[in-house]
């Protein structure tokens, strides 16, 4: 089975600070979703990668898929209070999600003023 | 994005009692829906896969006693948990996929059983 694991597991920044999330795959990624969390709440969707070496990009979060689709990363530029939350990575089977998705363990960030 | 709908967002009830949530696709025709669980610090596990009009299918581990899900209709399943107990208190969220695509999420059900 796939299994998501994700770093940091949690991550405090000062508020206007870039930073990075990772997000490492055991087995080929065929669709790479992230999502933004707040607690106790739903799930909003961030973006989804499929193609090897694809990177896209919406306001101020860019995520990259490597060339071998084995590893993911999320980049948040000039950081807000507003980008605090927890963002999950979730993998497809290659069904584009019609078999579920496979969730790593998430990275808790919390951003200081 | 297409909008899925899940209600209650929070419910409460008692001990041996059981809870129905439902998940609704409102503007498009979910043929699966899925259910997962949050447990704290193993981010979202899927417990259950269905079909419009079939059966469900369960992950490994989970009761399907316990938790009964039914997807009568191509806009709405409901996940009943049954008899629940202070161990099933967690935070279950649905998503709804039109066949090959994207999966879309709803708000989420966070669950207390006192």
């Amino acid at each position: 089975s796939q299994e998501l694991e994700q770093s940091p597991q949690s991550l405090i920044v000062q508020e206007g600070k870039n930073l990075t999330i990772n997000c490492t795959s055991s087995k080929t990624l065929y669709g790479l979703y992230w999502y933004k969390q707040k607690y106790g709440e739903g799930l909003i969707f961030l973006m989804m990668l499929q193609k090897g070496g694809e990177e896209k990009s919406h306001e101020k979060i860019t995520a990259k898929l490597d060339e071998k689709k084995q590893q993911s990363s999320l980049h948040i530029t000039a950081s807000q209070p507003s980008h605090a939350g927890i963002y999950l990575c979730g993998a497809d089977g290659g069904g584009g999600g019609a078999d579920g998705l496979t969730f790593g363990k998430g990275t808790h960030l919390i951003i200081q003023p | 994005g297409a909008v899925v709908s899940q209600h209650p967002s929070r419910v409460i009830c008692k001990s041996g009692t059981s809870v129905k949530i439902e998940c609704r696709s409102l503007d498009f025709q979910a043929t699966t829906m899925f259910w997962y669980r949050q447990f704290p610090k193993k981010s979202l596990m899927l417990m259950a896969t269905s079909n419009e009009g079939s059966k469900a299918t369960y992950e490994q581990g989970v009761e399907k006693d316990k938790f009964l899900i039914n997807h009568a209709s191509l806009t709405l399943s409901t996940l009943t948990v049954t008899s629940a107990h202070p161990e099933d208190s967690s935070f279950y969220i649905c998503s709804a996929s039109a066949g090959f695509t994207e999966a879309f999420f709803g708000q989420g059900t966070r669950l207390t059983v006192v």
